[in-house]
């Protein structure tokens, strides 16, 4: 299965967009792009997901590069509730399996 | 987003009985649903995944005869802890599929707690 690598945390201070990054080096074609967040003691809210193109939602925008080796999770607008673990993740059919995460802490 | 329901949120229980934790998809029909465990600042880690109608398909090194896991309806699945232990003590996620539109999106529940005693 595609591993991802992220940094182990990251620190924003609010109001301030945050770029989270994450490399998927081993993606293959079929596989799509997902990112989740944790808050403790919740389970993972999901964020944005994509394949090729760079998406937008209400919570975020994702983009990906373009050899898709890479991919930029963005919080346009950095808020005390977006601190979370942040996974990035490579979905495959059925098979979706959570690294490490990016541990986020905004500073007000 | 769609939304997945976990019933109870916290159990205690005794050690060497079995214990049993609900998985709803509340406003879809879900032919796929996922069960994690998830240890205490550690990431989450997949125990099974399971269709309707049909076993489980369970990871390596999850026992499937102590992690009974019933998927019998579209919205419904269940994990059932047998003979549980003090070190089957964790926060269990689940989570469902929802087919169609663009990426089949999963969408997880708020967890359950089980301890151990």
């Amino acid at each position: 299965d595609a591993k991802t690598t992220q940094p182990n945390s990251m620190e924003s201070n609010e109001e301030e967009p945050v770029h989270l990054p994450c490399n998927h080096s081993t993606i293959s074609g079929t596989d799509y792009i997902h990112w989740y967040r944790q808050l403790p003691s919740q389970g993972p809210e999901y964020v944005i997901h994509g394949l090729t193109s760079n998406v937008n939602n209400r919570m975020a925008s994702l983009a990906i590069a373009e050899d898709r080796k890479s991919s930029t999770l963005i919080l346009h607008r950095a808020t005390l509730r977006d601190a979370a673990v942040y996974y990035c993740i490579l979905r495959r059919g059925n098979d979706m399996r959570f690294g490490a995460g990016t541990r986020l802490t905004v500073k007000p | 987003g769609a939304v997945v329901s976990q019933h109870p949120s916290r159990v205690i229980c005794k050690s060497g009985t079995s214990v049993k934790i609900e998985c709803r998809s509340l406003d879809f029909q879900a032919t796929t649903m996922f069960w994690y465990r998830q240890f205490p600042k550690q990431s989450l880690m997949l125990m099974a995944t399971s269709n309707e109608g049909s076993k489980a398909t369970y990871e390596q090194g999850v026992e499937k005869d102590k992690f009974l896991i019933n998927h019998a309806s579209l919205t419904l699945s269940t994990l059932t802890v047998t003979s549980a232990h003090p070190e089957d003590s964790s926060f269990y996620i689940c989570s469902a599929r929802l087919t169609g539109g663009s990426g089949n999106t999963i969408y997880f529940g708020e967890g359950s707690w089980l301890t151990v005693v």
